[in-house]
């Protein structure tokens, strides 16, 4: 079974251009999380959504959007993008929405020049 | 104060050697796991707690729900080991979302 992917795996942006990043989870989870990884910040959590409904949001700004499409798979927008979002982005896909185990994708590594 | 404290923040052993990385919580928990981070991002998820403990090959995790504390032990280290190692919580109910550790950076050295 394949693993979770994330594309595009590197992306270099200028500050105020936006960005949407893609996951595809492993077949049958339909649950996706979004998590923000940085030096300063370590692991932070975006959204999780289960079944195309946003379950959970972290303390980001409005700026962060994503969705959930049908077939499970994910986006996620950054729009007005600021330096400090400059950072590794990781979804993870899990089978239901009752907390079990996380599968995590290689991540879209994001530079916000 | 973070939610999940981790100790140490950096860990360097020798091939061989019995480790210990340690993580507080000061929330009620539905769960917490143990993930591994390799250089260059890729996380993988070692372990699921939510009382006791779990043994998979030389890696071993207790958790201690009265005390809000889990170890991560791995016993005979060897080089491949070295990742950082971090520690997430889920509260209560589920579908709470994660709350991360900062990570323990390990190095084994040969």
């Amino acid at each position: 079974k394949a693993g979770v992917t994330q594309t595009p795996r590197y992306l270099i942006k200028t500050r105020g251009q936006q960005v949407t990043l893609s996951c595809s989870p492993i077949s049958g989870h339909r649950s996706v999380s979004w998590y923000q990884q940085t030096p300063g910040q370590g692991l932070q959590f975006l959204f999780e959504y289960f079944s195309e409904t946003q379950r959970n949001k972290g303390n980001f700004p409005g700026r962060f959007s994503g969705r959930q499409f049908s077939n499970s798979r994910s986006e996620m927008n950054v729009s007005t993008l600021e330096l400090g979002d400059s950072a590794l982005y990781l979804c993870a896909s899990s089978l239901g929405d009752r907390g079990e185990t996380q599968y995590f994708g290689p991540g879209t590594r994001l530079l916000v020049l | 104060k973070n939610e999940v404290e981790q100790s140490p923040q950096n860990l360097t052993a020798q091939e061989g050697e019995f480790i210990t990385i340690n993580c507080s919580y000061s929330v009620g928990i539905s769960a917490l796991h143990w993930l591994q981070q390799h250089p260059g991002g890729g996380i993988v998820s070692l372990f699921m707690l939510s009382s006791g403990k779990k043994k998979h090959g030389r890696l071993i995790a207790t958790i201690n729900i009265q005390e809000k504390h889990s170890s991560l032990h791995i016993t005979a280290s060897h080089p491949r080991d070295s990742a950082v190692y971090i520690c997430a919580v889920r509260g209560r109910g589920g579908s709470e979302k994660l709350v991360f550790g900062k990570g323990t950076k390990l190095t084994v050295n040969p």
